[in-house]
C-alpha cells in the first residue's frame, strides 16, 4: 500500500496570504494525484487531478503541481471560504489511498 | 445537477448488520464506477470499495474485505453497502462517491455508530 504523507499538519496563513501545501508518496504515483477540500460537517470537494488538472468550478487561485513521489497544492491569495482541510489521494496503485490531511487555519 | 444521497447509517452493536443505500441523480449512473469512502470520528479518509459498472468488478480494503459486500441497481440508479460483522472501528461517516479514479462526486454522508 502506498503510504501519502502530508507534512503539516496545520498551516496557519492570513487571508490574502499564498498557502503551499506538501504531499509525499512512499512510491512513485507518476500523475495519478488529487487534491481535495472539506470543510466541517460536509463531504470532500474535488480540486485537481492528475496533480495538476482543476476540476469543473474550481477558482484558478487553486493550482497543483509535482508528479512521482513529491506534490505541491497552492493556493494564491486565500479567501475566507479556502480555511479547510486539504487531503491529497493517489490512484495510481490498489487500494487509493489518502493522505492525513492539512487544516488551513487563520493566521 | 448531480445528487448521491446516503441513506441507512445509524446505532448499531457490535457484530450486527446494517446496509447502507446512497440514490444517485444528475448523471449516467449505468456508466458510473461508484466507490464508498469512509471517515472515522476526528480522523482523515479511508476508501473502503469500488464497483465497475456493470456490476462485475469489485474491490474492497483490506479493512473490510468478507465482511462489507458493495452492489448496485443500475435500474434503480441505487449503490449499496451490506456492512455484516460490525466492529467499534467500523464508525465512521461513510460516503459513496462517483468513481473515475479520481473521486468527482461525493454524497453528504451518513454516519455509522458500532457500539454496545
Amino acid at each position: 500500500e502506498i503510504v501519502m504523507t502530508q507534512s503539516a499538519a496545520t498551516l496557519s496563513v492570513s487571508p490574502g496570504e499564498s498557502a503551499t501545501l506538501s504531499c509525499r508518496a512512499s512510491h512513485s504515483v507518476s500523475s495519478y494525484l488529487a487534491w481535495y477540500q472539506q470543510k466541517p460537517g460536509q463531504a470532500p470537494r474535488l480540486l485537481i487531478y492528475g496533480a495538476s488538472t482543476r476540476a469543473t468550478g474550481i477558482p484558478a487561485r487553486f493550482s497543483g503541481s509535482g508528479s512521482g513521489t513529491e506534490f505541491t497544492l497552492t493556493i494564491s491569495s486565500l479567501q475566507s471560504e479556502d480555511f479547510a482541510v486539504y487531503y491529497c489521494h493517489q490512484y495510481n496503485n490498489w487500494p487509493p489511498t489518502f493522505g492525513q490531511g492539512t487544516k488551513v487555519e487563520i493566521k | 445537477q448531480v445528487q448521491l444521497v446516503e441513506s441507512g447509517g445509524g446505532l448499531v452493536k457490535p457484530g450486527r448488520s446494517l446496509r447502507l443505500s446512497c440514490a444517485v441523480s444528475g448523471l449516467t449512473f449505468s456508466d458510473s464506477y461508484m466507490s464508498w469512502i469512509r471517515q472515522a470520528p476526528g480522523k482523515g479518509l479511508e476508501w473502503i470499495s469500488y464497483i465497475s459498472p456493470n456490476g462485475d468488478t469489485k474491490y474492497y480494503a483490506d479493512s473490510v474485505k468478507g465482511r462489507f459486500t458493495i452492489s448496485r441497481d443500475n435500474a434503480k440508479n441505487s449503490l449499496s453497502l451490506q456492512m455484516n460483522s460490525l466492529r467499534a472501528e467500523d464508525t465512521a461517516v461513510y460516503y459513496c462517491a462517483k468513481d473515475e479514479q479520481w473521486l468527482v462526486y461525493w454524497g453528504q454522508g451518513t454516519l455509522v455508530t458500532v457500539s454496545s
